[in-house]
């Protein structure tokens, strides 16, 4: 069991937005702004796509953007692409014994 | 760029010692915090722990006793040893790096470790 919780799956069909849910607790989302999203093509290593809640790393494309509200994070991606489906993850730091957690993953599927 | 690259045995049996290296190219390893997260096959993410150039070290409470995790500077990398390994450690192993963005912005290309006799 993950420690932040995130939908298994998610679709949408090219040129719609989608948003993923990423809910923590108190201890991590709640508290920190030390939220991250990553994302992650079959095989592949994960890519930093959001960090601190809703900030782009350099080369990330702006149709990505991250909020917060509360305990719960969440990832929107606008005018979806083929090249979007991936599984997307979570990430938080936590002031638990446990410094980072991620969430379970959610698989986005491009119809 | 900064780029991150583990090796390592493919294969280790269980009760066994798995080490990695993780060799940083691009940059100094003298700066940030440098990680170990794994993926067991089909699964999600688990941070296992990191290190600081200077030495300090967290690790994930539940594998605490089991692992070690170091580094070399003036080899430039890092390294990982979990021992009493089983099944359950089967995983793919990726090295990364976490900044002042407070987030793992640079990640190995992972390597798969298979737990089996």
């Amino acid at each position: 069991q993950s420690a932040l919780t995130q939908p298994a799956s998610v679709s949408g069909s090219p040129g719609q937005s989608i948003t993923i849910s990423c809910i923590g607790t108190s201890s991590d989302v709640g508290s920190y702004n030390y939220v991250s999203w990553y994302q992650q093509h079959p095989g592949k290593a994960p890519k930093l796509m959001i960090y601190e809640v809703s900030n782009w790393p350099s080369g990330v494309s702006n149709r990505f953007s991250g909020s917060k509200s509360g305990n719960t994070a969440s990832l929107t991606i606008s005018g979806l692409q083929a090249e979007d489906e991936a599984e997307y993850y979570c990430s938080s730091y936590t002031s638990t014994s446990t410094p980072w957690v991620f969430g379970g993953g959610t698989k986005l599927t491009v119809l | 760029q900064v780029q991150l690259q583990e090796s390592g045995p493919g294969l280790v049996k269980p009760s066994e010692t798995l080490s990695l290296t993780c060799a940083v190219s691009g940059g100094s390893i003298s700066s940030y915090h440098w990680s170990w997260i794994r993926q067991p096959p089909g699964k999600g993410l688990e941070w296992t722990g990191d290190i600081y150039y200077g030495g300090n070290t967290n690790y994930n409470p539940s594998l605490k006793s089991r692992l070690t995790i170091s580094v070399d500077t003036s080899k430039n990398q890092f390294s990982l040893k979990l021992n009493s390994v089983t099944a359950a450690d089967t995983a793919v192993y990726y090295c990364a790096r976490y900044t002042d963005y407070w987030a793992f912005d640079s990640w190995g290309q992972g390597t798969l470790v298979t737990v089996s006799s």
